[in-house]
């Protein structure tokens, strides 16, 4: 039982365009939600992230959206940059540090 | 201020042997968290440890443990290693207290091990 799914496992996306990640979750009870980057060979790095009492939270050119109703956020960067190319992956917690992560997306900016 | 630290950063196994792995925190960071990630089931939550007890526990069987000591460094076995147990083994840390930021973890780079 997948409780948060991101259904697209890869982006395409101009350099200066939008790049919009989706990310789909069952729970009612997390409150709370990371996005986070991974490159190759690496561990996952914070981007950012959004309490369940807020609906936008903006970094820089990273915006995310929450949409409780639906149980959807959504990660926007503008602009895209071709340093933004990795697998990007939402997560949730439920008064906790247990994180559940979304099989990921792998974004690619062509410059 | 230095990251999250593992090591070995790849280590190659047979099966039926055992492996453990060391995972250093942020300094100040009270909470470390363990994941696996795998191609086929994506990044999966292990274990968390918070003042040397184990204070949740994903859906592993008892092979895969873990423990942490009073500097907050932690560790984590798995005993009679599968095939099935080749992975990218996240450890992760984050300050476990209140308020915005306290549930953000910080991961390390992650030891990869292949089991044959």
């Amino acid at each position: 039982d997948q409780q948060v799914k991101q259904n697209s496992p890869s982006l395409s996306v101009q350099e200066g365009r939008i790049s919009i990640l989706n990310c789909d979750y069952t729970n009612s009870m997390f409150d709370y939600f990371l996005w986070y980057k991974k490159y190759p060979a690496e561990g996952p790095t914070f981007l950012i992230s959004i309490s369940s009492i807020k609906d936008k939270n903006e970094d820089g050119r990273f915006t995310v959206f929450l949409n409780k109703s639906a149980k959807h956020l959504s990660l926007h960067i503008v602009p895209s940059q071709p340093g933004d190319s990795a697998v990007y992956f939402c997560a949730a917690s439920a008064r906790g540090n247990m994180l559940t992560f979304g099989g990921g997306t792998r974004l690619m900016v062509k410059p | 201020k230095a990251g999250v630290t593992q090591t070995p950063r790849y280590l190659i196994k047979t099966r039926g042997q055992q492996v453990t792995l060391s995972c250093s925190p942020i300094s100040g960071h009270r909470s470390v968290s363990w994941y696996q990630q795998t191609p086929g089931q994506g990044l999966q939550f292990l274990f968390e440890y918070f003042s040397e007890t184990q204070r949740n526990k994903g859906n592993f069987p008892g092979r895969f443990s873990g423990r942490q000591f009073s500097n907050s460094r932690s560790e984590m076995n798995v005993s009679t290693l599968e095939l099935g147990d080749s992975a990218l083994y996240l450890c992760a840390s984050s300050l476990a207290g209140r308020g915005p930021g306290a549930n953000v973890l910080t991961f390390g780079a992650g030891s990869r091990l292949t089991v044959l």
